[in-house]
């Protein structure tokens, strides 16, 4: 079973500044999908970000973006110029890739990190 | 990105009682949804996985005549809290798939029994 570790359960940041969030998993498999979801305090879970495992580049989403290393099962997320918006618990997590049945879609989730944006 | 609508948003029901939390898929046909529940400030926990016309999979440790759930569309889900205790007292959200690869999540549904 895949495993999602976040080691940080708060962080801050001051407006403008940048911040970086850690998460590390644990799998066997060698493709799969991972994400930075945002919940805010309305709860409703958005979607900041995703990798695909095969892709060696990172992804970027304006002022988000990760650092994937593949080989050490980490998967960290850099806020740039932080917005008081930002201001969210945070969830990483991991999906495996198509052909995982009638599970696939299924997310296992770290434990989240709260973000306060201080103005 | 497509929508996902959880009805109701909030509810209050006395110890004993069920109560029914609705899933839909607005514009899209959900082939698979997924249920969670979330404890404040704490993560979401798979409950477990529907697929259209079929049984659900529930993951370990939740109790399948507790929580009944019910895909019986391809745009509609149910979740079923049976003979709800304020233990039952949380945050449910769900979340849907279609043909895409993306699962999208609905508003999610505070359940406080009392």
């Amino acid at each position: 079973a895949q495993t999602v570790t976040q080691s940080q359960p708060e962080m801050s940041v001051q407006e403008a500044e940048t911040v970086t969030l850690s998460c590390t998993y644990d799998t066997s498999e060698s493709d799969y999908y991972l994400f930075w979801y945002k919940q805010p305090p309305s709860r409703q879970m958005i979607l900041v970000i995703r990798q695909e495992a095969y892709k060696q580049q990172n992804a970027t989403e304006n002022r988000f973006s990760v650092n994937f290393q593949k080989a050490a099962k980490s998967f960290s997320l850099k806020i740039s110029d932080s917005q008081l918006g930002d201001a969210a618990m945070y969830f990483c997590a991991y999906r495996s890739a198509p052909g995982g049945g009638t599970s696939y879609g299924k997310l296992t989730f770290g434990q989240g990190t709260i973000l306060t944006v201080h103005p | 990105g497509a929508v996902v609508s959880q009805h109701p948003s909030w509810v209050i029901c006395k110890s004993g009682t069920s109560v029914k939390i609705e899933c839909r898929s607005l514009d899209f046909q959900a082939t698979t949804m997924f249920w969670y529940r979330q404890f404040p400030k704490q993560s979401l926990m798979l409950m477990a996985t529907s697929n259209e016309g079929s049984k659900a999979t529930y993951e370990q440790g939740v109790e399948k005549d507790k929580f009944l759930i019910n895909h019986a569309s391809l745009t509609l889900s149910t979740l079923t809290v049976t003979s709800a205790h304020p233990e039952d007292s949380s945050f449910y959200i769900c979340s849907a798939r279609g043909g895409h690869a993306e699962a999208f999540f609905g508003q999610g549904t505070r359940l406080t029994v009392v």
